[in-house]
Protein backbone atom coordinates (compact mmCIF):
# COMPACT_ATOMS: atom_id res chain seq x y z
CA UNK A 1 0.00 0.00 0.00
CA UNK A 2 1.08 3.40 -0.60
CA UNK A 3 1.73 5.10 2.53
CA UNK A 4 0.83 8.99 3.49
CA UNK A 5 2.82 10.61 5.52
CA UNK A 6 1.43 14.20 6.77
CA UNK A 7 2.83 16.53 8.52
CA UNK A 8 2.75 18.32 11.37
CA UNK A 9 -0.15 16.40 13.19
CA UNK A 10 -0.70 19.83 14.64
CA UNK A 11 -0.48 23.55 14.12
CA UNK A 12 -0.84 25.98 16.36
CA UNK A 13 -1.61 29.78 14.23
CA UNK A 14 -2.79 33.21 14.54
CA UNK A 15 -5.53 34.85 12.51
CA UNK A 16 -3.97 36.16 9.84
CA UNK A 17 -1.21 33.74 9.51
CA UNK A 18 0.16 31.47 6.54
CA UNK A 19 0.30 27.88 6.94
CA UNK A 20 1.59 24.98 5.20
CA UNK A 21 0.87 21.45 5.98
CA UNK A 22 2.38 18.64 3.35
CA UNK A 23 2.06 15.37 2.34
CA UNK A 24 4.51 12.26 1.54
CA UNK A 25 3.64 9.45 -0.86
CA UNK A 26 5.82 6.50 -0.25
CA UNK A 27 6.15 6.18 -4.71
CA UNK A 28 4.91 8.16 -6.96
CA UNK A 29 1.25 9.08 -7.59
CA UNK A 30 1.40 11.77 -10.39
CA UNK A 31 -0.98 14.05 -9.16
CA UNK A 32 -3.66 12.11 -8.06
CA UNK A 33 -4.21 14.02 -4.46
CA UNK A 34 -6.95 15.41 -2.87
CA UNK A 35 -7.14 18.25 0.64
CA UNK A 36 -9.96 18.04 2.75
CA UNK A 37 -10.96 19.46 6.13
CA UNK A 38 -13.12 18.09 8.02
CA UNK A 39 -14.50 19.90 11.46
CA UNK A 40 -15.77 18.40 14.69
CA UNK A 41 -19.11 16.64 13.73
CA UNK A 42 -19.09 17.18 10.10
CA UNK A 43 -18.73 15.84 7.19
CA UNK A 44 -15.38 16.30 5.72
CA UNK A 45 -15.51 19.04 2.75
CA UNK A 46 -12.92 18.45 -0.52
CA UNK A 47 -11.50 21.70 -1.04
CA UNK A 48 -8.43 20.36 -3.77
CA UNK A 49 -8.25 17.86 -6.14
CA UNK A 50 -5.65 16.96 -8.46
CA UNK A 51 -3.45 18.28 -6.38
CA UNK A 52 -3.62 21.91 -7.34
CA UNK A 53 -7.18 22.72 -8.51
CA UNK A 54 -9.10 24.42 -6.40
CA UNK A 55 -12.73 22.71 -5.61
CA UNK A 56 -15.44 25.28 -6.83
CA UNK A 57 -16.88 27.62 -3.88
CA UNK A 58 -13.72 26.91 -1.90
CA UNK A 59 -11.41 30.64 -1.34
CA UNK A 60 -8.64 31.43 -3.21
CA UNK A 61 -6.65 31.81 0.17
CA UNK A 62 -5.96 27.59 0.07
CA UNK A 63 -3.52 26.41 -2.55
CA UNK A 64 -2.13 23.67 -3.84
CA UNK A 65 0.99 22.17 -5.56
CA UNK A 66 3.29 19.28 -5.93
CA UNK A 67 3.63 16.32 -8.15
CA UNK A 68 4.93 12.84 -7.70
CA UNK A 69 5.74 12.32 -4.12
CA UNK A 70 5.54 15.55 -2.04
CA UNK A 71 2.31 18.02 -1.90
CA UNK A 72 1.37 21.04 0.25
CA UNK A 73 -1.77 22.63 1.14
CA UNK A 74 -1.29 26.32 2.41
CA UNK A 75 -3.21 28.49 3.34
CA UNK A 76 -2.76 32.48 3.69
CA UNK A 77 -4.40 34.99 5.29
CA UNK A 78 -5.90 32.43 8.23
CA UNK A 79 -9.02 33.21 8.71
CA UNK A 80 -11.42 31.83 12.00
CA UNK A 81 -13.28 29.21 9.83
CA UNK A 82 -10.06 27.71 8.92
CA UNK A 83 -9.36 26.39 12.50
CA UNK A 84 -9.73 22.51 11.76
CA UNK A 85 -8.31 19.48 10.73
CA UNK A 86 -6.89 18.76 7.25
CA UNK A 87 -6.16 15.81 5.79
CA UNK A 88 -4.86 14.38 1.89
CA UNK A 89 -5.83 10.91 0.38
CA UNK A 90 -4.41 9.41 -2.71
CA UNK A 91 -6.53 8.09 -5.30
CA UNK A 92 -3.29 6.75 -7.62
CA UNK A 93 -3.47 3.01 -6.70
CA UNK A 94 -5.72 0.89 -4.54
CA UNK A 95 -6.28 0.70 -1.64
CA UNK A 96 -6.93 4.32 -1.43
CA UNK A 97 -4.97 6.20 0.92
CA UNK A 98 -4.82 8.94 3.57
CA UNK A 99 -2.38 11.48 5.41
CA UNK A 100 -2.80 11.19 9.61
CA UNK A 101 -4.57 14.51 9.46
CA UNK A 102 -3.51 17.97 10.64
CA UNK A 103 -5.12 19.72 13.86
CA UNK A 104 -5.07 23.46 12.74
CA UNK A 105 -5.64 25.31 16.23
CA UNK A 106 -5.86 28.75 17.17
CA UNK A 107 -3.03 29.93 19.14
CA UNK B 1 -27.49 20.28 -2.65
CA UNK B 2 -25.61 16.58 -2.61
CA UNK B 3 -27.21 14.76 1.15
CA UNK B 4 -25.61 11.55 2.09
CA UNK B 5 -26.97 10.10 5.05
CA UNK B 6 -25.84 7.12 6.72
CA UNK B 7 -27.78 4.40 9.19
CA UNK B 8 -28.14 1.53 10.40
CA UNK B 9 -24.79 1.93 13.42
CA UNK B 10 -24.52 0.74 16.91
CA UNK B 11 -22.90 -1.55 19.16
CA UNK B 12 -22.81 -4.96 18.24
CA UNK B 13 -20.55 -8.23 19.81
CA UNK B 14 -17.70 -9.86 18.22
CA UNK B 15 -18.76 -12.13 15.54
CA UNK B 16 -22.80 -10.52 14.52
CA UNK B 17 -23.53 -8.53 11.86
CA UNK B 18 -24.70 -5.10 10.87
CA UNK B 19 -26.06 -3.60 8.07
CA UNK B 20 -25.57 0.00 7.13
CA UNK B 21 -27.06 2.28 4.69
CA UNK B 22 -26.85 5.11 2.88
CA UNK B 23 -29.82 8.00 1.39
CA UNK B 24 -28.50 10.17 -1.31
CA UNK B 25 -30.54 13.27 -2.46
CA UNK B 26 -29.37 15.76 -4.50
CA UNK B 27 -27.62 14.39 -7.34
CA UNK B 28 -28.71 11.64 -9.79
CA UNK B 29 -27.23 8.45 -7.91
CA UNK B 30 -27.19 6.46 -10.44
CA UNK B 31 -25.10 8.72 -12.71
CA UNK B 32 -22.12 7.82 -9.75
CA UNK B 33 -19.94 5.25 -8.01
CA UNK B 34 -19.86 5.49 -4.50
CA UNK B 35 -17.75 4.31 -1.75
CA UNK B 36 -17.91 3.97 2.34
CA UNK B 37 -14.58 5.45 4.15
CA UNK B 38 -14.39 4.72 7.85
CA UNK B 39 -12.74 6.46 10.55
CA UNK B 40 -11.60 4.78 13.69
CA UNK B 41 -11.46 6.51 17.09
CA UNK B 42 -8.26 8.63 17.65
CA UNK B 43 -7.34 7.02 13.76
CA UNK B 44 -7.00 8.00 10.44
CA UNK B 45 -9.16 7.61 7.76
CA UNK B 46 -9.39 4.24 5.76
CA UNK B 47 -10.58 3.40 2.47
CA UNK B 48 -12.99 0.81 2.86
CA UNK B 49 -14.88 -0.65 -0.35
CA UNK B 50 -16.67 0.68 -3.71
CA UNK B 51 -19.27 0.23 -6.25
CA UNK B 52 -19.33 1.51 -9.68
CA UNK B 53 -22.70 2.96 -11.05
CA UNK B 54 -24.26 -0.33 -12.41
CA UNK B 55 -22.30 -2.60 -9.68
CA UNK B 56 -20.35 -3.85 -12.00
CA UNK B 57 -17.15 -3.17 -10.26
CA UNK B 58 -16.61 -3.31 -6.89
CA UNK B 59 -13.70 -3.19 -4.34
CA UNK B 60 -12.24 -3.93 -1.06
CA UNK B 61 -9.62 -3.22 1.17
CA UNK B 62 -7.79 -6.04 2.31
CA UNK B 63 -9.16 -5.67 5.85
CA UNK B 64 -12.78 -6.36 5.35
CA UNK B 65 -12.51 -8.75 2.34
CA UNK B 66 -14.31 -11.58 2.65
CA UNK B 67 -16.72 -10.38 5.73
CA UNK B 68 -18.17 -7.09 4.22
CA UNK B 69 -20.51 -7.11 1.04
CA UNK B 70 -21.52 -3.47 -0.75
CA UNK B 71 -24.47 -3.11 -3.13
CA UNK B 72 -26.56 0.01 -3.77
CA UNK B 73 -30.17 -0.02 -5.09
CA UNK B 74 -30.19 3.08 -7.81
CA UNK B 75 -34.26 2.72 -7.60
CA UNK B 76 -34.04 3.54 -3.89
CA UNK B 77 -30.72 6.14 -4.52
CA UNK B 78 -29.27 3.80 -1.31
CA UNK B 79 -25.78 2.59 -0.78
CA UNK B 80 -25.65 -0.26 1.98
CA UNK B 81 -22.63 -2.28 3.51
CA UNK B 82 -23.41 -5.38 5.22
CA UNK B 83 -20.93 -6.06 7.81
CA UNK B 84 -20.33 -9.93 8.84
CA UNK B 85 -18.26 -11.43 11.22
CA UNK B 86 -17.24 -7.75 13.01
CA UNK B 87 -14.26 -7.67 15.06
CA UNK B 88 -13.11 -4.88 17.59
CA UNK B 89 -11.12 -3.60 15.45
CA UNK B 90 -14.17 -2.77 12.49
CA UNK B 91 -15.16 -0.42 15.98
CA UNK B 92 -15.17 3.12 13.35
CA UNK B 93 -17.11 6.17 12.37
CA UNK B 94 -18.14 4.82 8.71
CA UNK B 95 -18.92 7.75 5.78
CA UNK B 96 -20.53 6.91 2.86
CA UNK B 97 -18.87 9.01 -0.01
CA UNK B 98 -19.78 10.02 -3.60
CA UNK B 99 -17.12 9.77 -6.66
CA UNK B 100 -16.71 11.93 -9.53
CA UNK B 101 -18.14 9.75 -12.24
CA UNK B 102 -19.91 6.45 -12.92
CA UNK B 103 -16.68 4.86 -12.25
CA UNK B 104 -14.37 4.43 -9.64
CA UNK B 105 -12.05 7.25 -9.72
CA UNK B 106 -10.84 7.70 -5.76
CA UNK B 107 -11.76 11.29 -6.20
CA UNK B 108 -14.11 11.48 -2.95
CA UNK B 109 -16.65 14.62 -3.78
CA UNK B 110 -19.23 14.43 -0.98
CA UNK B 111 -19.19 13.12 2.37
CA UNK B 112 -21.88 11.76 4.64
CA UNK B 113 -21.62 12.88 8.76
CA UNK B 114 -20.71 9.73 9.19
CA UNK B 115 -22.64 6.37 11.53
CA UNK B 116 -20.77 4.95 14.58
CA UNK B 117 -19.86 1.09 14.63
CA UNK B 118 -19.29 0.11 18.17
CA UNK B 119 -18.07 -3.68 18.55
CA UNK B 120 -17.55 -4.82 21.89
CA UNK B 121 -19.12 -7.23 24.01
Amino acid sequence: DIQMTQSPSSLSASVGDRVTITCRASQGIRNDLGWYQQKPGKAPKRLMFSASTLQSGVPSRFAGSGSGTEFTLTISGLQPEDFATYFCVQHNTYPYTFGQGTKLEIK
Amino acid sequence: EVQLVESGGGLVQPGRSLRLSCAASGFTFDDYAMHWVRQAPGKGLEWVSAITWNSETIDYADSVKGRFTISRDNAKSSLYLQMNTLRAEDTALYYCVKDVGYYIYGRFDSWGQGTLVTVSS
